[in-house]
C-alpha cells in the first residue's frame, strides 16, 4: 500500500507567477483535500476533491484552484503569486462516502514547500 | 467562528515522564477528532482518533479523551521519549453538506528532555 505523495518537495517562485503542485493519493482512497500550513501555524483547509469535482473550499480566493483526476491523483494551482503564498502545502486523502467522517481518517503527504519572493 | 485551540504552546518533559496535551474545540456537531504528530519538514503523522460517541481510546502509549460537555480534547503520552519530540496537533473533523473537512488548532511543541 503506497502512502500520499506530493510533489515537488520545494519550489520557489516570484511574486506574479503561477504555480502547479501535484499529489498522488493513498491507495483505496477517493477524496483529496489540501491544506496551506504558514510557519508556526496549523493547517487551514483550501479545498476538497471527491468525484473530480469541488466539494467544499475554505477562505481561499479564486486564484487557488484544482483538479482531480480519474486516478484519483490531484493538482492545486495558485496564480498571480503573492509573498503571503509561502507555506507548506499539504496533500491529504481519504475515503469518503458522503456520509459521516472519512472511513480510516486522512493520510497526509509531507508537503510542498512554496516560497514566493 | 470555527476553532479549535490549544492551551499550552510547548510542553517540556523528562524522557519517561508522561505527557498531556491538551485542546479545547468549539463546533459541538464535530463527530470524530484526530491527534497528528509533525517533525521538522515533514506532513502530520496521524497518532490517534476518537469518533463523538466515545469518551476515551486507548492506543499504543498514547491514549486521547474526549469530554464533550466541556468541549475538551487532551493526549496523553506514556513513557515519553525522545522521539516523541515533535509538534502536536488536534484537528476536528467537520461535516459539511458535502465531504468533510479538518479545522487544526496552532500545535503544541512537545520537548522532551534526556
Amino acid at each position: 500500500e503506497t502512502g500520499v505523495t506530493q510533489s515537488p518537495t520545494h519550489l520557489i517562485k516570484t511574486r506574479g507567477q503561477q504555480v502547479t503542485l501535484r499529489c498522488s493519493s493513498q491507495s483505496g482512497h477517493n477524496t483529496v483535500s489540501w491544506y496551506q500550513q504558514a510557519l508556526g501555524q496549523g493547517p487551514q483547509f483550501i479545498f476538497q476533491y471527491y468525484r473530480e469535482e469541488e466539494n467544499g473550499r475554505g477562505n481561499f480566493p479564486p486564484r487557488f484552484s484544482g483538479l482531480q483526476f480519474p486516478n484519483y491523483s490531484s493538482e492545486l494551482n495558485v496564480n498571480a503569486l503573492e509573498l503571503d503564498d509561502s507555506a507548506l502545502y499539504l496533500c491529504a486523502s481519504s475515503l469518503e462516502w458522503g456520509t459521516g467522517p472519512p472511513n480510516y481518517g486522512y493520510t497526509f503527504g509531507s508537503g510542498t514547500r512554496l516560497t514566493v519572493v | 467562528g470555527e476553532s479549535v485551540g490549544l492551551h499550552l504552546p510547548t510542553l517540556s518533559v523528562q524522557e519517561g515522564d508522561n505527557s498531556i496535551i491538551n485542546c479545547a474545540y468549539s463546533n459541538s456537531a464535530s463527530d470524530y477528532f484526530i491527534w497528528y504528530k509533525q517533525e521538522s519538514g515533514k506532513g502530520p503523522q496521524f497518532i490517534i482518533d476518537i469518533r463523538s460517541n466515545m469518551d476515551k481510546r486507548q492506543g499504543q502509549r498514547v491514549t486521547v479523551l474526549l469530554n464533550k460537555t466541556v468541549k475538551h480534547l487532551s493526549l496523553q503520552i506514556a513513557a515519553t521519549q525522545p522521539g516523541d519530540s515533535a509538534v502536536y496537533f488536534c484537528a476536528e473533523n467537520i461535516k459539511r453538506e458535502y465531504g468533510n473537512k479538518l479545522v487544526f488548532g496552532a500545535g503544541t511543541i512537545l520537548r522532551v528532555k534526556s
